[in-house]
């Protein structure tokens, strides 16, 4: 059973402050992704990486910094948070063969308000 | 504009009765993926696909990739398939990334 866990579960920041979200995944996954839900919207993709120690931008990446420390953690980084960056954050992992990856696993998400 | 196009927005549903979901895609898909957010928020992995289909209980969903597009059928819907259902394409030459489309609300009345 795949198994993506996020923390915290929920978080209330201020306007300029430094925030820290955290994904670990015991799949064995090479890939990981982290994606925003805004209410009433579909995700969207911020960051993704495919092996430890790197990281690539995803659709919407401005504003948001990422980190994969090993293949089981995942992390998003708000250095500079702002109102507009109040979301519903997502982790996923998934497995890839050759060009087209596994299906995706998303973890219970993260629901940040900044005040 | 959008590169995956879900419709309905919203549907609501009798007990007992059929239905079904679509997206559109205007990306060329290679894999697609259904998931049904619950009302707690959560994410359940509903379908993996290639072009086929591919059944599990009272849910069925195909893919065509030559006609961009993939439906979702619920048959005999119950209350507990009520939620969000999102569909995501993974397209050609953009990487292992999915673009996710804005889902379709679906609430199923006794």
């Amino acid at each position: 059973e795949a198994a993506v866990t996020q923390s915290p579960r929920s978080k209330v920041a201020v306007t300029g402050g430094k925030v820290t979200l955290s994904c670990h995944q015991t799949n064995n996954h090479d890939y990981m992704y982290w994606y925003r839900q805004d209410t009433g919207h579909g995700l969207r993709l911020i960051h993704y990486s495919y092996v430890a120690d790197s990281t690539e931008k995803g659709d919407i990446p401005d504003g948001y910094k990422a980190s994969r420390p090993s293949q089981e953690n995942f992390s998003l980084i708000l250095e500079l948070a702002s109102l507009s960056q109040t979301a519903v954050y997502f982790c996923a992992s998934s497995d890839a063969l050759g060009r087209s990856s596994y299906e995706q696993y998303f973890g219970p998400g993260t629901r940040l308000t900044v005040l | 504009g959008d590169k995956v196009k879900q419709s309905p927005s919203a549907l609501s549903l009798q007990e007992g009765t059929n239905s079904a979901l679509r997206c559109n895609f205007s990306i060329a898909a290679t894999t697609v993926q259904w998931f049904l957010q619950n009302p707690r928020g959560s994410l359940i992995n509903l379908f993996y696909l290639v072009p086929g289909t591919k059944e599990n209980g009272r849910l069925k969903s195909a893919f065509d990739s030559k006609e961009s597009y993939s439906t979702l059928h619920i048959r005999d819907a119950q209350l507990e398939d009520s939620g969000t259902y999102f569909c995501a394409a993974e397209g050609s030459n953009m990487g292992y990334k999915l673009t996710f489309g804005t889902g379709t609300s679906l609430l199923v009345d006794p």
